[in-house]
């Protein structure tokens, strides 16, 4: 399988513990993206990469939250502390290094709940 | 600010009815690229087109057509002939290349069902 995979595809987690999650993109993809969403939205954009670097980060993103590329390949996504507003379907896309406007590859998601 | 919006929730239809989305968009961006993906009941994302600001050209694959009109600055979505496969949400979204790069900005989406 060469698409983006996630893992894990589901997390249980109680208040206050702190998780991570990691995406693998498809292997020839500079970019990497993560998005949350939650029950009847949209993904909501939280932060990308090119390469190693993290180039944006939303407001959505707050000091609890932290994502890491270190060698331009996987990324991982950290939320310390967790709270229940956190519980939401987490999203990793990929995409290939060129001009804006790139189709993103997602992959199936890391759904976590916190109790 | 960019923001995509889909005024129909919910859509029910019965299998081979035409079906249409709706799609509105905002941007300042001149130069911005629109979107459609079918999320299934799996819950993963599926690409189905990509349109950038300077190609008003409508499409057709297949069952699936897109009409895109920057004067109502709309791109929406027509599915001929529908199938129960066709069940899904689907999202439109966009990004604008001078404010927001790669970034993705998505509508609600449309829960489309198609009954048998």
């Amino acid at each position: 399988d060469t698409g983006v995979s996630q893992n894990p595809r589901h997390k249980i987690t109680k208040r206050g513990q702190n998780v991570t999650f990691r995406c693998d993109p498809i292997s020839e993809h500079n970019r990497l993206y993560w998005y949350r969403q939650t029950l009847g939205q949209g993904p909501e954009f939280l932060t990308y990469f090119q390469n190693e670097a993290q180039l944006e980060k939303s407001r959505l993103l707050s000091d609890r939250f932290s994502a890491e590329r270190p060698k331009g390949s996987f990324s991982t996504l950290e939320i310390q502390r967790t709270e229940q507003g956190d519980s939401a379907m987490y999203l990793c896309a990929s995409s290939p290094l060129s001009l804006a406007g790139d189709e993103q590859f997602f992959g199936p998601g890391t759904r976590l709940t916190v109790l | 600010a960019q923001k995509v919006t889909q005024a129909q929730t919910e859509i029910s239809v019965v299998e081979k009815e035409d079906v249409t989305l709706d799609c509105v968009y905002e941007t300042r961006d001149t130069t911005y690229y629109l979107f459609w993906y079918k999320q299934p009941p799996s819950g993963e994302l599926v690409f189905l087109i990509r349109r950038n600001s300077f190609d008003e050209q409508n499409e057709i694959s297949g069952r699936y057509s897109w009409n895109f009109q920057k004067s109502t600055s709309s791109f929406n979505f027509t599915i001929t002939a529908s199938q129960v496969v066709d069940s899904a949400v689907y999202f439109c979204a966009l990004s604008g290349k001078e404010t927001s790069g790669s970034r993705l900005t998505f509508g609600e989406g449309t829960q489309l069902t198609v009954n048998p």
